[in-house]
């Protein structure tokens, strides 16, 4: 597609609850990029992938978070029982090739966890 | 490993007046450099760039930064500022791995 696509924009869940956000990177683009953006604070890194394989997961809080890119193309962040805190914008980068090139951003996905 | 810290988390100028954010890096690599321009409720939209080419870096709506590795900085200035560009701004640092978002400032326009 034209640019990276997120979906869905909002999701509202239950404490405890298994969610998952899925992103579509830009056609071609080798590095795929995961932050979540608290309101008021800058995007903060989770993880990255180059093609399949996840190059970096430090970023991850616990291991209640997981993702994978089993393709090289899509990619889905998975939360599992979900708490409160985990409240916040989900923002999906991708880029052409690894850390040189800019960043083209997603909408994001906003989860409210209730 | 790599860090950046924006050193100011507010700046506030006068519409028609210069703006500068100021942005320091950390980078154990030649760095990447890159501006991001941040609106209300919008997405992170590119504003410049610097990959070891010319140290001066012209980006969009009149801004520009300059590399500078002796002082490890790269600041953002605009020679007159508009309302439009009431936004939050990051400065964001890439080695050969991941790419790391300052904190932010957050730009107010003075009418």
């Amino acid at each position: 597609g034209a640019g990276v696509s997120q979906s869905p924009r909002y999701k509202v869940t239950k404490r405890g609850q298994d969610v998952a956000l899925r992103c579509d990177p830009i056609s071609g683009h080798v590095s795929l990029y995961w932050y979540r953006q608290a309101l008021g604070q800058g995007p903060e890194f989770l993880t990255y992938f180059n093609y399949e394989a996840q190059q970096d997961k430090s970023g991850l809080p616990n291991d209640r978070f997981s993702a994978e890119r089993p393709e090289g193309s899509i990619s889905t962040l998975t939360i599992q029982r979900t708490e409160q805190r985990d409240s916040a914008m989900y923002r999906c980068a991708s880029s052409l090739v690894q850390g040189r090139s800019p960043l083209h951003f997603g909408n994001g996905t906003r989860l409210t966890v209730t | 490993a790599q860090s950046v810290t924006q050193l100011d988390s507010h700046v506030s100028v006068s519409e028609g007046t210069p703006v500068l954010l100021r942005c320091n890096y950390s980078s154990s690599y030649s760095p990447s450099l890159f501006w991001y321009v941040q609106h209300p409720n919008k997405g992170l939209q590119l504003l410049l760039k610097y990959t070891s080419a010319a140290t001066l870096v012209k980006g969009i709506n009149g801004f520009e930064a300059e590399f500078k590795k002796s002082e490890t900085s790269f600041h953002l200035t605009k020679p007159s500022a508009h309302m439009s560009d009431a936004a939050e701004y990051f400065c964001v640092v890439s080695g050969d791995d991941k790419i790391i978002f300052g904190k932010g400032t957050r730009l107010h326009i003075l009418p």
